[in-house]
């Protein structure tokens, strides 16, 4: 069935930093993919929506400039969270979908830890 | 968009089977209903979809209501490792004509043992 692999799975880095985070489709090509964040006991919020070749689009209440989206080619999405506070601190997920079947599939999750 | 509502929590005993309800009145003709599962610390994991007929596979049945303004997962018999967080999601035509999955509270279960 379709992988999704997110890297790296967990990440630590000093406030004020960047940090960039890696969604590959493994074994199918995805033109789109979805960013999640997920806060401890919460449900999963829907950041953005990664384009292939073209700008994300953004949930309301998401700052773009803040969370950034490059989907530079069919099989990676990458997310840069920029200049990281410790409100950042969260659980973030990738998913997307293999144009062969229904579902979607989400990749393992990056939690990350700013301090 | 079109909204899941699930009960925060339910408990079930091993091996017995489970029912997990999900409320989805606003559903749109042509909204299919997915089940997901999440494990602590991981991603979600497909579990099962429909559309309008009740529908069977190694994880779960889901059994759609005639109205589609509901539905129910059925764990025939649940197991230490089924405890879990589980979504019902209509999945979402967005503006752009991107479906996306719009996450509801989800039910977490617990199995006891």
């Amino acid at each position: 069935g379709a992988v999704v692999s997110q890297h790296p799975s967990r990440v630590i880095c000093k406030s004020g930093t960047s940090v960039k985070i890696e969604c590959r489709s493994l074994d199918f090509q995805a033109t789109t993919m979805f960013w999640y964040r997920q806060f401890p006991k919460q449900s999963l919020m829907l950041m953005a929506t990664s384009n292939e070749g073209s700008k994300a689009t953004y949930e309301q209440g998401v700052e773009k400039d803040k969370f950034l989206i490059n989907h530079a080619s069919l099989t990676l999405s990458t997310l840069t969270v920029t200049s990281a506070h410790p409100e950042d601190s969260s659980f973030y997920i990738c998913s997307a979908r293999d144009f062969g079947q229904e579902r979607y599939t989400f990749g393992s999750g990056t939690r990350l830890t700013v301090v | 968009d079109a909204k899941t509502t699930q009960p925060n929590s339910m408990e079930s005993n091993e091996e017995e089977p489970v029912h997990l309800p999900c409320n989805h009145s606003t559903i749109s003709g042509t909204d299919y209903i997915h089940w997901y599962r999440q494990l602590p610390s991981q991603g979600p994991e497909y579990v099962i979809h429909g559309l309008t007929s009740n529908v069977n596979n190694r994880m779960a049945s889901l059994a759609i209501a005639e109205d589609r303004k509901s539905s129910t997962l059925i764990l025939h018999r649940a197991t230490l490792r089924d405890a879990a967080v589980y979504y019902c999601i209509l999945r979402d035509r967005g503006t752009s004509g991107t479906y996306k999955y719009i996450f509801g509270t989800g039910t977490r279960l617990k199995v006891l043992a």
